[in-house]
């Protein structure tokens, strides 16, 4: 079936350096995807977003790229703080009336001091 | 105050008990969520509802049900807990139909001994 997938369990970095979040998805009609971080202890929030006209969106520290190609999506942090130590997940969805986020199994970011 | 907000935190029952866990929400939203996670597997859907009048499973609803008492009410039950149940349970609410974005609580950790 359909599914959303991480390429890695865990990603250590040392702080200051820039991480790289990678996520593969295999449903090509999805259009809508989603980055959240999940704190220790904490439901996951909202980082970014990104529609499927676009290729790259960036935020604050935060960019995220799509490649519909072959259907990847990769979430980057720029000057990676302790704070960002966290679980992040990919969710990808089809916009709509009904539409339900699917999640991918999450990626842990520890940072090194 | 959170704007959505889950009760109990955290909750240890006994195999074949009732466990009842509640979610209430200040957003204003029609859609609500109620997922599993467990580790490993992420974040996966067990009901959601579009309405107060709107019920629907997701992918692993055996075992549990919803009540959407009002707009801002959702709660699910287990009429007879596992242990395979044990797992932390997040609720959350979505806005706009076709964004996608959720917002979750913070979590309830449910223990099945």
């Amino acid at each position: 079936g359909e599914s959303v997938g991480l390429h890695l369990p865990t990603l250590s970095v040392q702080e200051g350096d820039n991480s790289i979040i990678n996520c593969a998805y295999s449903n090509s009609a999805s259009d809508y995807f989603i980055w959240y971080k999940q704190e220790s202890g904490k439901g996951p929030q909202f980082i970014i977003d990104i529609r499927s006209n676009m290729d790259k969106r960036q935020g604050q520290r935060v960019t995220v790229l799509l490649n519909k190609t072959v259907k990847h999506l990769s979430l980057q942090i720029a000057a990676t703080q302790p704070g960002d130590s966290a679980v992040y997940f990919c969710a990808e969805t089809i916009t709509g009336a009904n539409s339900k986020l699917t999640f991918g199994k999450g990626i842990t970011l520890s940072v090194r001091p | 105050d959170a704007d959505v907000t889950q009760t109990p935190r955290n909750r240890i029952t006994k195999t074949g008990k009732r466990i009842m866990l509640e979610c209430s929400q200040t957003k204003g939203h029609d859609r609500m969520y109620w997922y599993r996670q467990d580790p490993g597997l992420g974040l996966r859907l067990i009901y959601y509802s579009f309405d107060v009048k709107d019920i629907n499973k997701g992918e692993i609803s055996d075992g549990y049900s919803v009540s959407r008492q009002a707009q801002a009410k959702f709660s699910l039950s287990l009429e007879s807990a596992i242990p395979n149940q044990t797992a932390l349970y997040f609720c959350a609410t979505g806005g706009l139909a076709g964004t996608g974005e959720l917002f979750f609580g913070e979590g309830s950790r449910l223990t099945v001994l």
